[in-house]
């Protein structure tokens, strides 16, 4: 079924400042999660991801956090820069091999300069 | 990660006929996933293609609209068939490997006129 509903479906930012983009999840068994940048023409790319073990990962500029409690997830970008804008996608499932995940409706993330 | 060749990269069909996409992997995967995205929208999985076995198709599509095949361990084809204007999107392939998880193709962009 389909998954994740609070979410902006766009957000502007300005060069340098830092993006929120909020996720939130209804199956509470889900305990893998991934977020997907998708910029035109293009599949989506992997960006980080969480297993429900964790509530807070860091990668190069990206920051992931997990809140079970609540079902929510969330992506932040730091220092945002324009080649940062496409559309995000969280993206969610058990995690056992063979399973499809099942995506969130996306947020557009624009960013000026 | 793996790469995934998806083709066509798009195409403008007929309403009535059928399309079929390929996917060709560069290693073998046990599963395959088919998702659509429709225009603004995010990905909606279609169905899971195991090598050997009849697709798994997830509720809202059917065999006989979007037709699998899974003839080896790094090739799948989907078929859209008797197509009407509704099926205008973009459908793309997805791997999972265990040394790069969740891999996605560029897409096929399918507009039905």
């Amino acid at each position: 079924g389909e998954s994740v509903g609070l979410h902006l479906p766009t957000l502007s930012v300005q060069e340098g400042d830092n993006s929120i983009i909020n996720c939130a999840y209804s199956n509470s068994a889900s305990d893998y999660f991934i977020w997907y940048k998708q910029e035109s023409g293009k599949g989506p790319q992997f960006i980080i991801d969480i297993r429900s073990n964790m509530d807070k990962r860091q990668g190069q500029r990206v920051t992931v956090l997990l809140n079970k409690t609540v079902k929510h997830l969330s992506l932040q970008i730091a220092a945002t820069q324009p080649g940062d804008s496409a559309v995000y996608f969280c993206a969610e499932n058990i995690d056992q091999a063979g399973t499809a995940l099942i995506f969130g409706k996306g947020t557009t993330l624009s960013v000026s300069s | 990660s793996a790469v995934i060749s998806q083709k066509p990269s798009r195409d403008i069909c007929q309403r009535g006929t059928s399309l079929t996409i390929q996917c060709q992997v560069d290693s073998q995967v046990t599963m395959m996933f088919w998702y659509r995205q429709q225009p603004g929208q995010s990905l909606t999985l279609i169905a899971t293609a195991n090598q050997g076995s009849e697709a798994t198709y997830e509720s809202g599509f059917v065999i006989d609209k979007f037709p699998i095949s899974r003839p080896n361990l790094t090739f799948s084809t989907l078929t859209v068939s008797n197509m009407s204007p509704e099926d205008s999107s973009i459908y793309l392939c997805s791997v999972e490997t265990r040394s790069y998880g969740y891999t996605f193709g560029s897409g096929t962009r399918l507009t039905v006129v």
